[in-house]
């Protein structure tokens, strides 16, 4: 099916584990994004991605990691999990100028 | 001063009424314009693009922007309980650059 998928759709771990979560597309977009959403501060950009073997940071990078080796596919990985990054993650295409579209998201929970 | 301002609300009006969604911005750079809607527990979904002032209607949404005041808005006109979500005003400066620069989103409750 053509569109952008994000799994798992919940996942709940523990406080020091490691967790990967993972955005494809089909549409072979250039550009691919990721947000996580938390109540009071809406949308705030993690990293992206420009291209495959490119990525930068955004406004919260701090404890996360990411990488593009295929274009379809963009992975976040919580390298060691804590309770502040309890939120909804969104993962994010574009192909043009005139908007993204966005996954379903990522329910996290630490405990 | 955020680059872009959004009154979170909650708003909640009957259904039939006119809605009004607005923001504020303080970037100049910024040059094309979105609206996003969001359902509850859904991804946002791009609703209404414009990159220039003016109004840029589409059934009963209509988007504004007025650059000199860079102040934006959204009507919804005969606002449908299917409505009922979460909007999000989206900003870009263009050319090269991709990123988007979101409000916090304003949460609508219509009312049957």
């Amino acid at each position: 099916d053509a569109g952008i998928t994000q799994s798992p759709r919940y996942k709940i771990t523990e406080t020091g584990r490691q967790v990967t979560l993972m955005c494809h597309q089909t549409w072979s977009h250039s550009y691919m994004f990721w947000y996580r959403q938390d109540l009071g501060h809406g949308l705030r950009l993690i990293y992206y991605s420009a291209a495959a073997d490119i990525t930068d940071k955004g406004e919260v990078p701090d404890g996360y990691v990411v990488s593009r080796s295929k274009t379809e596919n963009f992975p976040l990985t919580l390298e060691s999990a804590t309770r502040s990054q309890t939120s909804v993650y969104f993962c994010a295409s574009s192909g043009q100028l005139y908007g993204y579209t966005f996954g379903s998201g990522t329910r996290l929970t630490v405990v | 001063q955020k680059e872009v301002e959004q009154d979170p609300g909650p708003l909640s009006v009957p259904e039939g009424a006119i809605v009004s969604l607005n923001c504020t911005y303080s970037n100049s750079a910024f040059q094309y314009f979105m609206w996003y809607r969001q359902y509850s527990r859904k991804g946002p979904e791009l609703l209404m693009y414009t990159y220039s002032s003016g109004n840029k209607e589409d059934g009963r949404f209509t988007a504004q922007v007025d650059k000199s005041s860079k102040y934006i808005s959204l009507f919804i006109r005969d606002s449908q309980p299917s409505d009922s979500a979460t909007y999000l005003c989206a900003m870009g400066s263009g050319g090269s650059n991709y990123k988007l620069t979101f409000g916090k989103g304003t949460l609508l409750t219509v009312n049957p």
